[in-house]
């Protein structure tokens, strides 16, 4: 069975900050890993997403990388802002059309 | 383009009771999937809807069940309310490949008192 970790579990950083958040899995056959942002309450809003065959995403400020063979994945956030404040999730599916196996977040607090 | 859609936004129910939940998916997506995600932890994948059918589940007792319509829309009914049933309950669609990933919508906050 997949098990996906997320380490720290929390983080809070000032603001302008650069960080990275980490996260493990155990069953590196794969087929995509998506990190999630959740705001206290709310649903989760998508990142970015990575492919099996690729190595890293970007969007903005945000980069995830994925190295499956060791079964990791990390997202660097730069330049953080209070705006940030979150919890980031990481899932990952084994197969197109199939479900995720989720971490259980790592919690992010950027102070001004 | 309407993501997805989930209602009601917040439900408080009675132990014992029963509940339905109700999703919308994103325009131009056709398979649902159901999770539910208890304070402080990920969210934990239920069951997946794909042309009316049920097509993958979690572990969850049978008291959790489903039901996908023509429209691809989705409703999620859980019955004989535990306390422990209290949790967020996501929805997620994604077209049948599911190579762009999936799409969330807010979920709905069920409390069982």
């Amino acid at each position: 069975k997949q098990e996906v970790t997320q380490i720290p579990a929390a983080l809070s950083v000032p603001e302008g900050e650069n960080l990275v958040l980490n996260c493990s899995f155990t069953d590196s056959a794969i087929y995509n890993l998506q990190w999630f942002r959740q705001d206290p309450g709310k649903g989760l809003t998508s990142l970015l997403l990575i492919q099996s065959s690729q190595r890293e995403q970007t969007s903005g400020r945000l980069n995830a990388s994925l190295d499956k063979s060791s079964g990791r994945s990390t997202l660097y956030i730069a330049a953080s802002q209070p705006g940030d404040s979150a919890t980031y999730l990481c899932a990952v599916t084994k197969n197109n059309f199939n479900k995720f196996y989720f971490g259980s977040g790592t919690k992010l607090n950027v102070k001004p | 383009d309407a993501g997805v859609t989930q209602s009601p936004t917040h439900l408080i129910k009675t132990r014992g009771q029963q509940v339905t939940l109700r999703c919308s998916p994103k325009s131009g997506h056709d398979t649902v999937s159901w999770y539910q995600q208890a304070l402080g932890q990920g969210p934990q994948f239920i069951f997946q809807y794909y042309e009316e059918e049920e097509r993958q589940r979690g572990n969850f007792p049978d008291r959790f069940s489903g039901h996908q319509f023509p429209n691809y829309s989705s409703e999620l009914n859980v019955n004989a309310l535990l306390l422990g049933d209290s949790a967020l309950y996501l929805c997620a669609s994604s077209s049948r490949q599911g190579v762009y990933g999936y799409t969330f919508g807010s979920g709905t906050r069920l409390t069982v008192v």
